[in-house]
């Protein structure tokens, strides 16, 4: 079944250590996301990506990077980690940025920071 | 900005009670509108959506009509499972060059048998 896949489903880093997490599909989709969900709250965009075009939201802090390698893979990148920066990191995939296009989310990475 | 505001929870029900949860929005333009589901330890799932006003989105027994002039999008189901249990969000995009949902801050619902 086309998917979205995200590893590790679970992360733990320390305070300070870089910590990269992996986002892949098999929808062949034009555009990913990254989507930033602390505890109880809503899911935020941090950034998507529209094929190789990188779009950062205004608000993502520098701390936060992204590559996409290829049409399947895209990484999210936490330079230095903070205690503030545990949560659910989900990625999305949809066929277009255009309203009427669905995004497919995959079963994110909880993120915790010692 | 543009922002989702829907009703606090956790909301509770017996099965097969009559579901409401409100959702209502801000934006500058005509946005779409969406509602999705988190079943615990999952990524979120496309339950319904409503991309013009008056449009009614539906699936799996729920509801939600696209309520221009009281900038609404409430979602309901006549009679509720166990398995319907989950956290709810209501979100829209309104800029399409993005595609970025915004999303309320979720509503949970527990089912009980």
């Amino acid at each position: 079944d086309a998917m979205v896949i995200q590893n590790p489903r679970y992360q733990v880093t320390q305070f300070g250590k870089p910590v990269t997490l992996s986002c892949s599909q098999t929808l062949n989709h034009n555009v990913m996301y990254w989507y930033q969900q602390k505890s109880s709250q809503a899911p935020k965009l941090l950034f998507h990506y529209y094929d190789k075009d990188f779009n950062n939201e205004a608000d993502t802090p520098d701390n936060f990077q992204s590559r996409r390698p290829n049409t399947s893979f895209c990484f999210l990148d936490i330079r230095s980690p903070g205690l503030g920066d545990a949560a659910m990191y989900l990625c999305a995939t949809s066929r277009s940025t255009g309203s009427y296009n669905e995004q497919f989310f995959g079963p994110g990475t909880r993120l915790t920071v010692l | 900005g543009d922002s989702v505001t829907q009703m606090e929870g956790p909301v509770t029900l017996s099965e097969e009670a009559f579901l409401t949860i409100n959702c209502t929005y801000t934006a500058t333009g005509y946005p779409s509108l969406f509602w999705y589901v988190q079943y615990p330890g999952e990524g979120l799932q496309l339950l319904l959506k409503a991309t013009k006003a008056d449009d009614k989105g539906s699936n799996k027994g729920f509801e939600a009509t696209y309520r221009k002039e009281t900038t609404s999008f409430h979602l309901e189901k006549g009679s509720v499972q166990v398995s319907d249990s989950a956290v709810y969000f209501c979100a829209l995009i309104e800029n399409s060059n993005t595609g970025k949902l915004i999303f309320g801050q979720g509503t949970t619902l527990q089912v009980k048998p």
